[in-house]
């Protein structure tokens, strides 16, 4: 069963614009949250985390937010540009393992057009 | 900091032939991470070492499947008698552990094409 689930498998937007990326998660025993960037033929990128006592973290053009009650995160980029088009995967993991295993999303490719 | 390191990056082999992959870590780091991506999903967690020791095993390893890391800094994964179904990009990550909420940094992956 997918955990950690992103519907939307693209997303376009235009230059400048907002980029808002979904994802929502069944486990609520998950405690931390992550996304990656992925561009072709490179592992994944970090590019923000959140913890389950936060509903939200910003760094920079990238704010994440977290409403545990609907089990559901997204991560916005503001103003989006041609290079944050790559795969954007949500990640999350439980604290009471003792060690961060990640589950991640499937994925959503986002294009950024000038 | 010269970042994950794997070797190599693109691996053919025929089926029933061994593989052996390397992945060195971000010196620092004592967490390290093995994990498999297959077309259209996100990584899978398959093993898991904290310095040489390694605490966790997915169900996604089966027997063929081994990895060490012998002095606590670079490791292997090897598959044995491969098959079609085994490939996949796997891709190694590590981390500093403590903080609880660690972040794992993940190299560029071994790309495995059973033929």
């Amino acid at each position: 069963d997918q955990q950690v689930k992103q519907n939307s498998p693209s997303l376009s937007v235009q230059e400048g614009r907002i980029s808002i990326l979904n994802c929502d998660y069944t486990n609520s025993m998950f405690d931390y949250f992550l996304w990656y960037k992925k561009y072709p033929a490179e592992g994944p990128t970090f590019l923000i985390s959140i913890s389950s006592i936060k509903d939200k973290n910003e760094d920079g053009r990238f704010t994440v937010f977290l409403n545990k009650s609907a089990k559901h995160l997204s991560l916005h980029i503001v103003p989006s540009q041609p290079g944050d088009s790559a795969v954007y995967f949500c990640a999350a993991s439980e604290g009471g393992t003792g060690f961060q295993k990640l589950v991640f999303g499937t994925g959503t490719r986002l294009l950024v057009s000038p | 900091d010269t970042g994950v390191s794997q070797d190599p990056r693109h691996k053919i082999t025929k089926r029933g032939q061994n593989v052996t992959f390397r992945c060195d870590p971000i010196s620092e780091h004592n967490r390290l991470y093995w994990y498999r991506q297959t077309l259209g999903q996100g990584p899978e967690f398959l093993t898991y070492f904290q310095n040489e020791a390694q605490l966790e095993k997915s169900r996604l390893l089966s027997d063929r499947f081994s990895a060490e890391r012998p002095k606590g800094s670079f490791s292997t994964l090897e598959i044995q008698r491969t098959e079609q179904g085994d490939s996949a990009m796997y891709l190694c990550a590590s981390s500093y552990s403590p903080p609880r909420e660690e972040t794992q940094y993940f190299g560029p992956g071994t790309r495995l094409t059973v033929l």
